[in-house]
């Protein structure tokens, strides 16, 4: 069956422009996990949902950072007035469960803001 | 948050060598996780430990659960190229179950055929 996808693979942005990053989770599956990697470090927690609600977002890094999920399936993160510091691999996960240790990631954003 | 060190950061081995990394943590945890990624993919989980003491194998994989809880250790025998990657070590924080999850900064392997 398929696997999470993301969309853009790719993308380069200017200092200053919004980016919208997708996240298409296995389908099913109750929790979504968003995610930000830097360069050579591990994944770090972004925001959780639990079908549409978001239940936890304490790691967005500032309020330029959000997210959605409609339908509890389609999920997109959205970063506005992006800065170089945004620069890094967003990567979505989903699971079956509500607690489930087992996330299926996607392949991840790739991020470069000039 | 919490706070997950690897080590080593990197290894450079030989084709058939046995690999060991660990994973230590400031905080206690009820369950330890590890994962492989591969370049341009997303993080595929290989073991998962749910108990102090716990001895897990998939394959020519084994990890540990230390007893402390604040420690886990990943072994890989006989190595083979396809093991190249990055090994994440990572665990939930407890008042979260399992919604929310730290991850070290990864060991990365390197097998030389």
């Amino acid at each position: 069956g398929a696997g999470v996808s993301q969309s853009p693979r790719y993308k380069v942005a200017k200092r200053g422009q919004d980016v919208a990053l997708r996240c298409d989770p296995i389908s099913g599956h109750v929790s979504l996990f968003w995610y930000q990697q830097a360069l050579g470090q591990g994944p770090e927690f972004l925001t959780y949902f639990q079908n549409e609600a978001q239940l936890d977002k304490s790691g967005l890094p500032s309020d330029r950072f959000s997210a959605e999920r409609t339908g509890g399936s389609v999920s997109t993160l959205t970063i506005q007035r992006t800065q170089q510091e945004d620069s890094a691999v967003y990567l979505c996960a989903s699971s079956p469960g509500r607690f489930q240790e087992t996330q299926y990631f996607g392949p991840g954003t790739r991020l470069l803001v000039l | 948050g919490q706070q997950l060190n690897q080590s080593p950061q990197s290894m450079f081995i030989q084709e058939g060598e046995d690999v060991s990394m660990n994973c230590t943590s400031s905080s206690i945890f009820n369950t330890w996780l590890w994962y492989k990624q591969e370049p341009g993919e997303g993080p595929v989980l290989l073991i998962a430990l749910y108990k102090a003491g716990e001895l897990t194998s998939n394959g020519r994989l084994t990890a540990q659960f230390g007893i402390t809880r604040k420690d886990s250790f990943l072994n890989i025998s006989a190595s083979i190229p396809s093991d190249v990657g990055i090994y994440f070590c990572a665990g939930p924080d407890i008042k979260y179950n399992f919604n929310k999850f730290y991850f070290g900064s990864g060991t990365k392997l390197n097998v030389k055929p």
